[in-house]
């Protein structure tokens, strides 16, 4: 069966620089979730878009922004990164409803140096 | 105190044995409960998904939630090496798309 599939699989960046990650959900999948996996830690909710609307909001910081487009997939936009933000990066999808499991990707690793 | 508690292991039993992974909360509002299986460099992946108290079998994996307790439980019988790996347990209320996960338990089966 289709995953979700999230690219870039790694990504090195600077300090202040930006990054752009993507997300395909799986097919018929209408809403996206966005996660932040430190080191060592459980995963951490950052966003979530429902028919390109933001759903949900957590612990986003304002140096990154998100959207859903018409074909469903999102992207998760970095600026100013600070080493701070290395991290794995997951989407997830669902059908909509508070009630659908959400089915993550094998995410995007960040390294900042 | 995390909302979640999940004791992080490691766990680590012969194949073949009954595994039992545990995880409490504190927030009553949890209305769905999921256990995700994670192997290294991968994302979680769905194992089971419930949203009553109770048991819910699929295969060799049963879920249980006590809402009254406060406390979910995913069994794995006859645990084979490949089922090495992170489980977290996470939950969430009716009105939130947030998860909320455990630390995960790092579980490995020796042949």
């Amino acid at each position: 069966a289709a995953g979700v599939i999230q690219s870039p699989r790694h990504l090195i960046k600077e300090k202040r620089e930006t990054a752009t990650l993507k997300c395909y959900p799986i097919p018929r999948h209408d809403t996206v979730y966005w996660y932040q996996q430190g080191p060592g830690q459980d995963p951490q909710f950052l966003i979530s878009f429902y028919e390109k609307m933001q759903s949900d909001k957590g612990s986003i910081p304002d140096r990154f922004s998100a959207q859903q487009f018409s074909d469903y997939h999102s992207e998760l936009n970095m600026s100013s990164l600070e080493l701070g933000d290395s991290a794995l990066y997951f989407c997830a999808s669902s059908l909509e409803g508070n009630n659908q499991p959400q089915h993550f990707g094998d995410g995007t690793r960040l390294s900042i140096l | 105190q995390k909302e979640v508690e999940q004791d992080p292991g490691p766990l680590s039993v012969p194949e073949g044995a009954i595994v039992s992974l545990n995880c409490t909360y504190s927030n009553s509002a949890f209305q769905y409960f999921m256990w995700y299986r994670q192997y290294s460099r991968k994302g979680p992946e769905l194992l089971m998904y419930t949203y009553s108290s109770g048991n819910k079998e699929d295969g060799r994996f049963t879920a249980q939630v006590d809402k009254s307790s406060k406390y979910i439980s995913l069994f794995i019988r006859d645990s084979q090496p490949s089922d090495s790996a992170t489980y977290l347990c996470a939950m969430k209320p009716y009105n939130t798309d947030k998860l909320i996960f455990g630390t995960g338990t790092r579980l490995q089966v020796f042949p």
